[in-house]
């Protein structure tokens, strides 16, 4: 069984200071965890994925996240909060094999707002 | 450009008509799958396929039916369209030979039914 969850549904930042959007996982497997950004009447673009290589994971944008086991977490950051990061933010789980169907859970959303 | 096309990007339905999502994907990715999003819920499975011929239910299957006859296409079908079916609906794909990747998705359909 896995689940994700994002602790907040909204964050609101001033422009040009840092971004938090925490996410918690839990999964009986090895997970893949993923970040995905939706700007409004878009789709979902991935931003960043972490596949047990480094726990430090670099994305688009200037975003990065860490994977922490210990902590069951997978927090999105970024120094500086830009006028185009608003968007809703999407934590997503799966369990990490190849070669098969990956059942993959979407968290409930981040909305990101920026203040100038 | 490579990618996940989907068609119509807005819909208006009456109760009880039927129609067809079109998604199309040219990555030659195995996995298809159409999600809902409807607030405050995040992205719901309703069905999904891990190769041509070959599908199976998600979370939220009912008053939905897929085919998956090429690799390439994977049409969502309302058989009789309900106010409750009122949502913005996603088609994403992967490659599944390598468990890492994340999906490609549309930009969307959204639809309402009146």
């Amino acid at each position: 069984a896995q689940s994700v969850t994002q602790l907040d549904s909204h964050v609101s930042v001033s422009e040009g200071t840092p971004v938090l959007l925490r996410c918690n996982y839990s999964s009986s497997y090895s997970p893949s965890l993923f970040w995905y950004v939706q700007h409004p009447n878009k789709g979902l673009q991935l931003l960043l994925k972490y596949t047990s290589a480094a726990t430090l994971v670099k994305g688009i944008n200037g975003f990065e996240a860490e994977f922490k086991k210990s902590e069951t977490s997978f927090h999105l950051t970024k120094p500086s909060a830009h006028m185009s990061d608003a968007a809703e933010y999407f934590c997503v789980v799966s369990p990490f094999y190849s070669g098969g169907y990956q059942k993959v859970t979407f968290g409930t959303g981040t909305k990101l707002q920026v203040i100038p | 450009n490579a990618g996940v096309t989907q068609t119509p990007k807005f819909q208006v339905l009456k109760t009880g008509q039927s129609m067809t999502l079109q998604c199309a994907q040219d990555m030659n990715h195995e996995y298809m799958s159409w999600y809902r999003q409807d607030p405050g819920m995040g992205l719901r499975l309703i069905h999904y396929s891990v190769g041509a011929g070959i599908t199976d239910q998600g979370e939220v299957p009912n008053g939905y039916n897929v085919s998956r006859s090429t690799t390439e296409d994977f049409p969502l079908r309302l058989l009789s369209a309900a106010p409750s079916q009122t949502s913005v609906y996603f088609c994403a794909s992967s490659s599944i030979r390598d468990g890492s990747y994340g999906y490609t998705f549309g930009s969307g359909t959204r639809l309402t039914v009146v």
